[in-house]
């Protein structure tokens, strides 16, 4: 266990379904992240949030919604999403400690696997 | 744009054998940091070490250890005596040092088996 929970571990939906994903992190961190693991490529950033504010947004088209309500929570939103997006979603915390150099390693929940029908 | 290269797509190796991955990357950022992570068939994301390039001593986590040449741009991952739950995915990782919640830039990852 690393502190950091996805629910659900696994999805399946069609495409014209709406569904969200949900990850919690109980480290008392700051910082959140969405990555994306698809099948033979490296692991891709898709959003990053700094203290419930989205500090990065990696091209990712707009059937992913992301939402941050406060530091702990983190939920992406997903509709009209297409085959190719079948993937593991991975979520990330770590705490950002501003300035100063401090290292900030990334923990990982366990992610949810989507296939996209 | 930073890059990180794992040039052994797979490796395999007897348990209590040592193995070494390597990652090479790319990067005009002089201070960051570099990371291995491992991903067990559970599919759980899970730290095994990290490495601040600004310190010139390669960093140890019991049976893990790094050699780290900043200047070739080589992190490689040395695991000593082998067990057969260390077989996984290992991805190497880059991370600039900046203030500000940062993106780790992954490798493509090495799949490791251990044998018994």
């Amino acid at each position: 266990e690393t502190g950091v929970t996805q629910t659900p571990r696994h999805l399946v939906m069609g495409m014209t379904n709406k569904k969200s994903l949900k990850c919690e992190q109980h480290l008392g961190h700051n910082a959140m992240y969405w990555y994306k693991q698809s099948a033979k490529k490296p692991l891709e950033l898709m959003f990053v949030y700094n203290f419930k504010e989205q500090t990065e947004n990696n091209s990712v088209p707009s059937r992913f919604s992301p939402e941050c309500p406060n530091s702990s929570h983190l939920f992406l939103h997903l509709h009209t999403l297409q085959p190719e997006d079948s993937a593991l979603y991975l979520c990330a915390s770590s705490q950002e400690r501003g300035s100063g150099g401090l290292l900030e390693t990334q923990y990982f929940g366990p992610g949810t696997r989507l296939l996209v029908l | 744009a930073q890059t990180v290269t794992q040039s052994q797509p797979e490796m395999s190796v007897q348990e209590a054998e040592t193995v070494t991955l390597s990652c090479t990357y790319d990067t005009s950022e002089n201070n960051y940091y570099l990371f291995w992570y491992k991903q067990p068939p559970s599919r759980q994301m899970i730290l095994v070490i990290r490495q601040e390039a600004y310190k010139q001593q390669n960093a140890t986590e019991n049976r893990f250890s790094v050699n780290f040449q900043k200047a070739a741009k080589s992190f490689s991952l040395k695991i000593s005596d082998s067990q057969l739950g260390d077989t996984a995915m290992y991805f190497c990782a880059f991370m600039k040092h900046r203030s500000g919640a940062q993106k780790l830039v992954f490798g493509q990852g090495t799949r490791l088996t251990i044998n018994p």
